[in-house]
């Protein structure tokens, strides 16, 4: 089955420690997104790539950091820096980038991780 | 830049009453709209999007939305709704060109038996 998956499904973490989420998808797209979602919130973008080895900040990227070395994933770490790190990741990906073209691709997401700061 | 309002943060609704979720957005053209829905702990799944054409868009599970351009929104509705429609709906516009799409804030439906 095609499907972007994400683990673990909940992570605990001491404060001061990095921690790395992972994303993968098997559906050939070829842009993901990072989103956080807190209570309240709605969803805020991390970060988002288009294409493999190029990826872009979106609007609450500090503390953050990915890499996009295949096309297939899209790991988050999540760095000591990040103020308040507690909340729920989701990972998304859409079709493909189509340079000059708003942005009308649906966007698929993974079930998301439950990260905990202790 | 453009930008989404959900003005109802919860909604509750008798099962088998009728459903509707306002959304509005801001955007200079016609924007791309969607909705999502979200089960507590999961992942967000599309409902329906709407791109052009007819403004009356079906989407899975028995939702509609209609997209009103002079009123600047598109609301989400059900004739029925069921116990397991209980959950939180997301709007989401996309319009600008650098492959980003805005989401509301979200509302959560709460339904009683």
């Amino acid at each position: 089955d095609g499907g972007i998956t994400q683990s673990p499904k909940y992570l605990f973490r001491k404060e001061g420690q990095n921690v790395t989420l992972s994303c993968e998808q098997n559906l050939n797209h070829d842009a993901m997104y990072w989103y956080r979602q807190d209570p309240g919130q709605g969803l805020r973008l991390i970060y988002y790539s288009q294409i493999v080895n190029d990826f872009q900040k979106g609007d609450i990227a500090e503390g953050y950091s990915v890499s996009r070395e295949k096309k297939e994933s899209f790991p988050l770490t999540v760095t000591s820096a990040q103020k308040n790190p507690t909340a729920f990741y989701l990972c998304a990906s859409s079709i493909a980038r189509r340079t000059g073209a708003p942005h009308t691709d649906t966007q698929y997401f993974g079930p998301g991780t439950r990260l905990t700061v202790l | 830049a453009q930008s989404v309002t959900q003005p109802d943060i919860h909604i509750t609704v008798s099962e088998g009453a009728s459903l509707e979720l306002r959304c509005n957005y801001s955007y200079g053209a016609t924007p791309y709209l969607f909705w999502y829905v979200q089960s507590p702990g999961q992942g967000l799944q599309l409902l329906l999007k709407y791109f052009s054409g007819d403004t009356l868009v079906q989407g899975i599970k028995g939702f509609e939305a209609e997209f009103k351009r002079s009123q600047s929104s598109f609301n989400l509705r059900k004739p029925s709704v069921h116990w397991s429609d209980a959950a939180e709906y997301f709007c989401a516009v996309g319009a600008g060109r650098d492959d980003k799409i805005i989401f509301g804030k979200g509302t959560r439906l709460h339904i009683l038996p």
